[in-house]
């Protein structure tokens, strides 16, 4: 089925680790985006990426790196995991203009702890 | 920053009954979109609103758009088990092209069977 695919699912991590966390989108989509979900906190924006190519800047990129080397890809790394990075992580893709007609595509989230 | 803020945080009904949420947020938007998130999962778009229409319908789905208040509210009428979920409202963070939403905290609704 069409739609945005994280990988993987549920991951534990020490502190000072690092790790990947995959988004794939079979969409076509040129705009993809990963929040964090924390409770009580809704989802803050970390990075995001207009193209491929491209990535920048959101609420919350301190401690992740990204990239968009593919269209239908984008990474996020944590270089060296902190507790502070627990949480669970949504990629989300958008079609452009077209975002403000049906609006994000979800993946399934990422839960990321880190102990 | 928090753009937009939902109210209540929780609310708990019986099926059947209708549930009502409010969103407020801080300045000016050029649509405002609803977004259901079901326990463990992403998140479900499910409605948009422009900032020039003040009510729209989807199904059992109600969205009104009070621009001078800077709020918006969602019904769900005759609510089911299955609408049980939280509910966030997400406004476009700027114009700047890259379509970067804002979400809120969250409602988080139980239907009660």
């Amino acid at each position: 089925n069409a739609g945005v695919t994280q990988t993987p699912k549920f991951r534990v991590l020490k502190t000072g680790q690092s790790m990947t966390l995959l988004c794939a989108q079979d969409m076509n989509h040129e705009y993809m985006y990963w929040y964090r979900q924390d409770p009580g906190m809704g989802l803050r924006l970390i990075h995001y990426s207009v193209g491929e190519g491209t990535t920048a800047k959101g609420e919350v990129p301190d401690g992740y790196n990204v990239s968009r080397l593919k269209k239908q890809n984008f990474l996020l790394g944590l270089e060296s995991a902190a507790p502070s990075q627990t949480s669970v992580y949504f990629c989300a893709s958008s079609y452009g203009g077209t975002t403000i007609y049906y609006g994000y595509t979800f993946g399934s989230g990422t839960r990321l702890t880190v102990v | 920053s928090q753009q937009g803020e939902e109210d209540p945080q929780a609310l708990s009904i019986q099926e059947g009954e209708n549930a009502t949420m409010n969103c407020s947020y801080k300045t000016s938007i050029n649509n405002l979109q609803w977004y259901r998130q079901n326990s463990g999962r992403g998140l479900v778009h499910l409605i948009l609103i422009r900032s020039n229409e003040r009510e729209k319908h989807s199904g059992r789905l109600r969205v009104t758009l009070d621009t001078s208040k800077k709020s918006s509210s969602l019904l769900i009428t005759a609510s089911r088990a299955a609408d049980t979920a939280s509910y966030f409202c997400a406004t476009e963070d700027d114009s700047s092209g890259t379509y970067k939403y804002i979400f809120g905290t969250g409602t988080r609704l139980k239907v009660l069977a």
